[in-house]
């Protein structure tokens, strides 16, 4: 099973500023199949990026990933008021699938 | 426009079952392998198993395995979780998610909350 940490556990930023959020897996994502996905409390989540880099239908140009291997990067460039929310990375290139524990971004 | 409505969710006794179901449209549900996740309360979220779009091809995650039963009705648009020997860790929201294979989890729909208490 591939094991992914995501840091910070929690992020205090203001709006307007630059979040960088880390996924770190156990052991190398095959064909960089990772995903992030962002949730808001009581919604499901939402898919912002797969294959690493590439964005979601409808996601704006803010959000960026990046990494391969077993290092990996969600940015989001200037954060607005309704990017505050959760932030999972996922695997999806080996069974069993697993997600990271998530990243919450806060307003500070 | 793509809609996944869950269901079937509720308050059952450890040990009971309970079956979820998920009405897709808005697109070829035959075309797409259909996933299920759970999240307990104030958790993270956790995979629990897939199906191929022809439902030839099943996975599990390990804490499932034996337990739940995931299927699919092409001519109902409809996907299933059957779920028996519900344990209290079980308790949580499961949603389902249409599952494109080089694209992660792309749609999901709102969740159903399975509740284990006596």
């Amino acid at each position: 099973e591939i094991v992914l940490t995501q840091s910070p556990g929690t992020l205090s930023l203001s709006p307007g500023e630059r979040a960088t959020l880390s996924c770190r897996a156990g052991q190398s994502v095959s064909s960089s199949y990772l995903a992030w996905y962002q949730q808001k409390p009581g919604q499901a989540p939402r898919l912002l990026i797969y294959g690493a880099s590439s964005r979601a239908t409808g996601i704006p140009d803010r959000f960026s990933g990046s990494g391969s291997g077993t290092d990996f990067t969600l940015t989001i460039s200037r954060l607005e008021p309704e990017d505050f929310a959760v932030y999972y990375c996922q695997q999806y290139g080996s069974s069993p699938l697993t997600f990271g524990g998530g990243t919450k971004v806060e307003i500070k | 426009e793509v809609q996944l409505v869950g269901s079937g969710g509720g308050l059952v006794q450890p040990g009971g079952s309970l079956r979820l179901s998920c009405a897709a449209s808005g697109f070829t549900f035959s075309s797409y392998a259909m996933t299920w996740v759970r999240q307990a309360p104030g958790k993270g979220l956790e995979w629990v198993s897939h199906i191929s779009g022809s439902g030839g091809t099943i996975e599990y995650a390990d804490s499932v395995k034996g337990r739940f039963t995931i299927s699919r009705d092409n001519s109902k648009n409809t996907l299933y979780l059957q779920m028996n020997s519900l344990r209290a860790e079980d308790t949580a929201v499961y949603y389902c998610a249409i599952y494109t294979y080089g694209n992660g989890f792309d749609y999901w729909g709102q969740g159903t909350l399975v509740t284990v208490s006596s």
